[in-house]
């Protein structure tokens, strides 16, 4: 049982270029969430999804887009990185409709920087 | 209205000291509020939750005491222990709504000194 897995976990980028974080978990989990986190601003939520197929904006959206094309899978794009997105990048999840369970657990952040 | 404000941005405690943090929101509607651990270069993960209709939670040597009137909560770790150096964070969200997404506070860095 590997919880949340989130690939790469580390990556540097040029400006303008475009990249894929690959979130995946197998706790059978609804919900699916991306956080970033930056020194003294806590974990804002970028994107998050209450099921296959939705997706929904959080706090900090743009310059992101997400896909939630599997159940399991929830993909964070940038289309033209900024060193603006440097930050450690965390996929969460949580709710499975069949326990009830509702704790939100998060995987160990992609560590991304723009340069 | 969507904020968490947490205080302080740092504690050092000495070994056996009590270490408080402090978190304040403004959305009444919030009926969920974690706490958690974040260990260098790991991912946060849940230390104790409390719901608003207890005021106080306990679990070994963490307690949350939560004010309702004063939309107040907060972190007491007792007999703080260096390995409870870390990066705490609280958080708050409408459970039964909007996916459960969760709300951060800015986060406390602990450093207990041996």
């Amino acid at each position: 049982n590997a919880g949340v897995t989130q690939t790469p976990k580390f990556r540097v980028l040029k400006t303008g270029q475009s990249m894929t974080l690959l979130c995946a978990q197998d706790m059978n989990h609804e919900y699916m969430y991306w956080y970033r986190q930056d020194p003294g601003m806590g974990l804002r939520l970028i994107h998050y999804s209450v099921g296959e197929g939705t997706t929904a904006k959080g706090e900090v959206p743009d310059g992101y887009n997400v896909s939630r094309l599997k159940k399991q899978n929830f993909l964070l794009g940038l289309e033209s990185a900024a060193p603006s997105q440097t930050s450690v990048y965390f996929c969460a999840s949580s709710y499975n409709s069949r326990t009830g369970e509702r704790e939100l657990f998060f995987g160990e952040g992609s560590r991304l920087t723009v340069l | 209205q969507q904020q968490v404000k947490q205080s302080p941005q740092s504690l050092i405690v000495q070994k056996g000291g009590i270490s408080i943090i402090n978190c304040a929101y403004e959305n009444t509607a919030f009926d969920y509020f974690p706490w958690y651990q974040q260990f260098p270069g790991k991912g946060p993960a849940l230390l104790i939750a409390i719901r608003p209709d207890v005021s106080e939670k306990k679990e070994g040597r963490f307690t949350i005491s939560f004010n309702k009137s004063a939309k107040q909560f907060s972190l007491h770790i007792m007999d703080s222990q260096p390995g409870d150096s870390a990066t705490y964070f609280c958080a708050a969200s409408i459970w039964g709504n909007q996916g459960g997404k969760l709300i951060f506070g800015q986060g406390t860095e602990l450093s207990v000194k041996p």
